[in-house]
């Protein structure tokens, strides 16, 4: 099946530092790629949908120049989360669409961030 | 109130009890999905539908369109079932809408 990885798979970072997160679909071609947040105990929120070659489009109340999303080619997604505080740690999620099957997500392990 | 609501929030079972997880949503959609996260975080897909019934091993999924409801079942539950199990809708946006998830505990 189709696998999509993330990394990396926890860091922990000072507050006021920058950390980029890389989601890669390893065996396919995504057109696009979505990336989730997921606090303790709640459901994926989704933050932006990302598509290839263009901007991403930030779900309300998502600040895109804190998230820095970029998808520079079919495989490869990434977040920055830029001047991270602690309230940005959380759980992120990225998923991503097949080509010619976009009605099915096949989601990446997850980003654990803890910002200090 | 949110527009993917699913029941129970959690739910403990002993081993090889069938197990239902409902989730009723208002919203219209194309597509409802079945999703399973383990405690490490990491979501594997179980099910896409749009209408009636699928099956892959121990688990079924049904959906009613009219009754905006779907159910997840799993039969001779076991430990490794332990999970969050989500439902997901698929709107008019195309995006999902995630419900709050059910925490299965199966004990031995």
């Amino acid at each position: 099946g189709a696998v999509v990885s993330q990394h990396p798979s926890w860091v922990i970072c000072k507050s006021g530092t920058s950390v980029k997160i890389e989601c890669r679909s390893l065996d396919f071609q995504a057109t696009t790629m979505f990336w989730y947040r997921q606090f303790p105990k709640q459901s994926l929120m989704l933050m932006a949908t990302s598509n290839e070659g263009s901007k991403a489009t930030y779900e309300q109340g998502v600040e895109k120049d804190k998230f820095l999303i970029n998808h520079a080619s079919l495989t490869l997604s990434t977040l920055t989360v830029t001047s991270a505080h602690p309230e940005d740690s959380s759980f992120y999620i990225c998923s991503a669409t097949l080509l010619v099957h976009q009605e099915t997500q096949y989601f990446g392990p997850g980003t654990r961030l803890l910002v200090l | 109130k949110n527009e993917v609501e699913q029941s129970p929030q959690n739910l403990t079972a002993q081993e090889g009890e069938f197990i239902t997880i409902n989730c009723s949503y208002s919203v219209g959609i194309s597509a409802l999905h079945w999703l399973q996260q383990h405690p490490g975080g990491g979501i594997v897909s179980l099910f896409m539908l749009s209408s009636g019934k699928k099956k892959h091993g121990r688990l079924i999924a049904t959906i009613n369109i009219q009754e905006k409801h779907s159910s997840l079942h799993i039969t001779a539950s076991h430990p490794r079932d332990s999970a969050v199990y989500i439902c997901a809708v698929r709107g008019a946006t195309n995006k999902l809408i995630f419900g709050t998830g059910t925490l299965l505990a199966v004990q031995p």
